[in-house]
């Protein structure tokens, strides 16, 4: 049972250009939440979805930033004419269903995005 | 809204030694969830432990434990017989018990260093 997938590990972007970030959740989860990670910085929450539904996404920055999670295929975090202050690492986590509160997720190795 | 603070951003420690990391939070919910993640240089995040707000039983995970103040809103995390491998970011994290799947709350980290 693989863990949760996110790709690619590393991205580079010229300022301007669109950030594509893949997320494949763990089998059998349907809840996935995207984080970010400044240097130095605990992950800060960005969204949350089911599967083709944003159920919270509080977090994200109102321009620019995008997330989906349809019926097939992975999740993806898409982010518009970079800047170099989007430069951070990614992480996703999935969870089963409602009602795991008590788990803290598991989370994926992350997407590492430099712009330069 | 909740906060985690971590006041120590580096901690070290000498091999075989016990260091504790201090973590406090606020918020005004009575019952909610406390973990600590390790997130070593490949940027993995890993689960150490959890806490249940309602049990006063502190978690023990192996060498790893918390010393659970509720009143004091404290979450200190406790790692005898340290080792090289433990060597990491150490996050503090807090989830809201409220129905539906909500998102961890981190602080920003202590940097452990294990000394040979």
């Amino acid at each position: 049972n693989a863990g949760v997938m996110q790709n690619p590990r590393h991205l580079v972007r010229r300022r301007g250009q669109e950030a594509r970030l893949r997320c494949s959740p763990m089998k059998g989860h349907s809840h996935v939440y995207w984080y970010r990670q400044l240097p130095e910085e605990g992950l800060k929450f960005m969204v949350y979805l089911q599967k083709e539904n944003i159920i919270d996404e509080s977090g994200m920055p109102k321009e620019r930033f995008s997330a989906e999670f349809p019926k097939e295929g992975p999740s993806i975090l898409r982010i518009q004419q970079v800047v170099r202050g989007d430069s951070a690492a990614y992480f996703c986590a999935s969870s089963p269903y409602t009602g795991t509160v008590n788990y803290g997720y598991t989370f994926g190795s992350g997407t590492r995005l430099t712009v330069v | 809204a909740q906060t985690v603070t971590q006041s120590q951003p580096e901690m070290s420690v000498q091999e075989a030694e016990t260091v504790t990391l201090s973590c406090t939070y606020d918020t005004s919910e009575s019952d909610y969830y406390l973990f600590w993640y390790k997130q070593p240089p490949s940027r993995q995040m890993i689960l150490v432990i959890r806490q249940e707000a309602y049990k006063q039983q502190n978690a023990t995970e192996n060498r790893f434990s918390v010393n659970f103040q509720k009143a004091a809103k404290s979450f200190s995390l406790k790692i005898s017989d340290s080792q090289l491998g433990d060597a990491a970011m150490y996050f503090c994290a807090y989830r809201s018990p409220n129905s539906g799947n909500t998102p961890l709350v981190f602080g920003k980290g202590t940097r452990l260093s294990v000394i040979a």
